[in-house]
């Protein structure tokens, strides 16, 4: 079964830093991947994916996240947040192919601070 | 419906007390799935519906949580003699297909306090 595993549970960053948040998978064949934001008091919301192609995936809000292969990661990067980038930010994978559910990480939680 | 709905918003209950929180897909999703937002957790997969196929509840935490999907469409998540650790945000999301491209659609979610 794959896993999930996102590194940094709390992040705090000033306004124009770069941010970069970690993913790792658990799972021996080939997998979609996501990344989902939850702003405060609202819903979860799709961020990027990726399914195949070019490794790196550019998504809303200048967010980019890089597909590893050989690292079974799929990081997270931003060059330069914003106060409105606060939320917290979730990794999640399923097995390609098939009926198989989406499974997350534990979130990371990003603070801004203007 | 545009998106997913869950009702209610919020529910609070007394331990021991059965509960039932309703998740509307959006129209057309044959995949359906519930998930627990435990404070400070992640989302836990509890159980999954796709079209007339048998569901997948290997998420399911107890014999006390079950889960029904009607006509394909509307679904409810029963919790029986409620416990305090249930207390949680439970999600309900669809997607187009399983294998969705489009990845899922969170409904808001229902706040369940067990007091």
């Amino acid at each position: 079964a794959q896993s999930v595993s996102q590194h940094n549970h709390h992040v705090i960053l000033s306004e124009a830093a770069s941010l970069e948040l970690g993913c790792n998978y658990s799972y021996g064949g080939t997998v979609n991947l996501f990344w989902y934001v939850q702003y405060p008091g609202q819903h979860l919301q799709l961020l990027l994916k990726y399914f195949s192609g070019d490794p790196l995936v550019k998504g809303i809000k200048g967010f980019e996240a890089e597909f590893i292969k050989s690292k079974f990661s799929f990081n997270l990067r931003k060059p330069s947040v914003q106060w409105s980038d606060t939320a917290e930010y979730f990794c999640a994978v399923n097995a390609r192919g098939g009926y198989n559910k989406l499974i997350f990480g534990a979130g990371t939680r990003l603070a801004v601070h203007p | 419906g545009a998106g997913v709905s869950q009702s209610p918003s919020n529910k609070v209950t007394e331990k021991g007390k059965d509960v039932e929180l309703r998740c509307d897909p959006i129209s057309g999703h044959t995949a359906l799935y519930w998930y627990r937002q435990s404070l400070g957790q992640g989302l836990e997969f509890l159980i999954y519906f796709q079209g007339n196929s048998a569901p997948d509840k290997s998420g399911l935490p107890s014999d006390r949580f079950s889960a029904e999907r009607t006509g394909g469409s509307v679904s409810t998540l029963t919790i029986q003699r409620t416990q305090q650790e249930d207390s949680a945000v439970y999600l309900c999301a669809s997607s187009l297909r399983p294998d969705s491209i489009y990845g899922y659609t969170f409904g808001s979610g229902t706040r369940l306090t067990v007091v």
